[in-house]
């Protein structure tokens, strides 16, 4: 069966260092997210993205967070300068219709 | 835009217990529902959605869910949990039709079964 699949597992960095996370979709999809799920609280929209352009944003998505599907197949998530508060799972999803289908995730830790 | 709302933050059940978790949403318009699960330290996993049709929807694991329209809600069932049932669970809601809509999630409810 399809599925999604992420890139690291997990990463640890220090604070103010480039982090990038990328996303295998599925490869019929059209429509791709990123979600992030601080430990222990709700998961909660980053990005969405269609047409290669961001479709929607949520207010956390500030510019030190970028997306990016640069071969038509990966679509990559980087924030820039890393904080602490980034310290979170980072989920990547894709759909072509209605239901989203998550990948594992990556855990990023920020020192 | 949608909301999720989930009433129940923690629930602790014994093994054998019926099992209902609530789920109401706000949005004007026709939406896709969903509960996910997430076993301690596991990523989202679908138990089950409702597009349409027959508003009571079975999902994997003996879960069941029921959309009632009239109400705005998509509550979570079954009606005996194992210990193995300990996780959490979210219920989501994306708006049907049109591209790029996100997927919005309610805040989760830890279940924890106890033997």
């Amino acid at each position: 069966e399809p599925e999604v699949t992420q890139t690291p597992s997990h990463q640890v960095t220090q604070m103010g260092q480039e982090v990038i996370l990328r996303c295998v979709p599925i490869s019929n999809h059209l429509y791709f997210y990123w979600y992030r799920q601080i430990l222990g609280q709700k998961v909660e929209f980053l990005v969405s993205f269609y047409n290669n352009e961001i479709s929607e944003k949520s207010e956390i998505f500030d510019d030190q967070f970028s997306v990016e599907r640069p071969d038509g197949s990966n679509f990559t998530l980087k924030i820039r300068s890393t904080k602490l508060e980034d310290s979170a799972m980072y989920f990547c999803a894709s759909r072509v219709t209605g239901e989203l289908f998550f990948g594992e995730g990556s855990r990023l830790t920020v020192l | 835009a949608q909301s999720v709302s989930q009433h129940n933050h923690h629930v602790i059940l014994s093994e054998a217990a019926s099992l209902e978790l609530g789920c109401n949403y706000s949005y004007g318009g026709t939406v896709n529902l969903f509960w996910y699960v997430q076993y301690p330290g596991q990523h989202l996993q679908l138990l089950l959605k409702y597009f349409s049709g027959d508003p009571l929807v079975k999902g994997i694991k003996g879960f069941e869910a029921e959309f009632i329209k009239s109400k705005f809600s998509f509550n979570l069932r079954k009606p005996s949990v194992q210990w193995s049932d300990t996780a959490e669970y979210f219920c989501a809601v994306i708006p049907r039709g049109g591209g790029g809509n996100k997927l919005t999630f309610g805040t989760g409810t830890q279940l924890k079964v106890e033997l």
